[in-house]
């Protein structure tokens, strides 16, 4: 059965500094990974994905991630924090086997403190 | 632009009173998803439907109704049945390969029960 488990679910980091989201995932089959922002009171936007292809994934706004199966990781990373990266991350697990699949993390809270 | 479209973005409910949410979009998905967040936590399935006119339960369906009669539109209809509905509602959208797509969510409505 697949699960996903964000482990902060709250992080302050300062402006320019660098930022890190974790998320492990339990998953029976090649999983597919992502990476959600929500802003207040907003709908999700994808960050970025893992589909089986390059273990180091880039996505917008400066994020990456990095698929490591050994360890089930895929953690969220930015070098530098902007204060408009302060908004709710989500880690989602997806499996092919049913449409319902879809396993969203509880959320990561970031703070961006000036 | 091609997106979903949820409306109302807020609303108000009596006790008592049923209430519809409506979900419009134009990606051509097949897939199409309601989800349910409160403040603090992840988002939990409601219903989902991968292609009209059939539509299955997620996890928190009781006191809640969806239809699917057209490919682009899935309302969700929170009845009084329901015992805690105020939330914020999600709709979300992908293709027939949804497992290892993208989901598009809408901006949400968020309903509150007085």
């Amino acid at each position: 059965a697949q699960s996903v488990t964000q482990l902060d679910s709250h992080v302050s980091v300062s402006e320019g500094t660098p930022v890190l989201l974790r998320c492990n995932y339990s998953s029976s089959y090649s999983p597919s990974l992502f990476w959600y922002v929500q802003h207040p009171n907003k709908g999700l936007q994808l960050l970025l994905k893992y589909t089986s292809a390059a273990t180091l994934v880039k996505g917008i706004n400066g994020f990456e991630a990095e698929f490591k199966k050994s360890e089930t990781s895929f953690h969220l990373t930015k070098p530098s924090a902007h204060m408009s990266d302060a908004a709710e991350y989500f880690c989602v697990v997806t499996e092919y086997s049913s449409a319902s699949k879809i396993i969203f993390g509880s959320g990561t809270r970031l703070s961006i403190r000036p | 632009d091609g997106g979903i479209t949820q409306s109302p973005k807020y609303l108000f409910r009596k006790e008592g009173q049923n209430v519809t949410l409506s979900c419009e979009q134009n990606l051509n998905h097949d897939a199409m998803y309601w989800y349910r967040q409160d403040p603090g936590q992840g988002l939990r399935l409601i219903y989902y439907s991968q292609i009209v006119n059939d539509f299955q339960k997620g996890d928190i369906a009781e006191g809640y109704s969806v239809s699917r009669e057209k490919k682009e539109s899935f309302p969700l209809t929170v009845t009084s049945a329901q015992k805690n509905p105020t939330a914020f509602y999600l709709c979300a959208s992908t293709t027939g390969q949804g497992i290892t797509g993208e989901l598009f969510f809408g901006e949400g409505s968020r309903l509150t029960v007085l």
